[in-house]
């Protein structure tokens, strides 16, 4: 059973298109994240939720726009999408605890043409 | 929040321990160390972490200095599946914060 998982596992799209990444955990985990890791590989924060709850908003254009439905899900939503917004995401989850261990994703590798 | 200093890279024959070092001089008192690896674009996957005393699991230990500037991350018995980047990341407010990591290579 994989314990966090995304959809789809790429994604290539024309500029200016919207388009949303799904993510799934199966832990019961209360927290999730989503990450972003550009080409030169740097792995940054962007969102994290906790109980359906914004609690990290890192400085991220509001083209992106995350969405809990309930505590196993945290989808994100991205409109008009640019060139630089090519990366691979991903999606992670802990317990509710600020320093719990987070179990990520496999990612979603999005090209934006 | 701290920032972490590691070597970009390291090689490691295979069946030896590998000691991955890591600085984090600015690191806060509640915050933890947390070490993550991440193989060929997967998903980054925990390894071990820790606060004050060195830690064991199955998969590593972690040794961290007293004043807790810095820790060391020992492999035992490298094989060619741990050849990846690996991250040592402090952990505070629900934050990792990824740094570039170290490249490790095991070779046979």
């Amino acid at each position: 059973d994989t314990a966090v998982s995304q959809t789809p596992k790429y994604l290539v799209t024309q500029m200016g298109n919207d388009k949303s990444i799904k993510c799934e955990q199966n832990l019961g985990h209360d927290t999730m994240y989503w990450y972003k890791q550009d080409s030169k590989k740097f792995l940054k924060i962007m969102f994290s939720y906790n109980n359906k709850e914004l609690i990290i908003n890192e400085t991220v254009p509001n083209r992106f726009s995350p969405k809990s439905p309930d505590k196993a899900h945290l989808n994100l939503h991205i409109n008009s999408l640019e060139l630089g917004d090519s990366a691979v995401y991903f999606c992670a989850s802990s317990h509710h605890s600020k320093q719990e261990t987070q179990y990520f994703g496999p990612g979603t590798r999005l090209l934006v043409l | 929040d701290a920032k972490t200093t590691q070597p970009t890279s390291m090689d490691c024959a295979e069946g030896r321990a590998a000691n991955l070092p890591c600085n984090h001089s600015t690191i806060s008192g509640n915050e933890y160390v947390y070490w993550y690896r991440q193989i060929h674009s997967q998903g980054p996957q925990y390894i071990i972490h820790g606060l004050k005393n060195n830690e064991t699991n199955e998969m590593a230990s972690l040794i961290i200095t007293e004043d807790r500037k810095s820790s060391t991350l020992i492999l035992p018995h490298a094989t060619l599946r741990d050849t990846a980047v690996y991250y040592c990341t402090p952990s505070n407010d629900y934050k990792l914060s990824f740094g570039a990591g170290t490249t490790v290579t095991v070779r046979a």
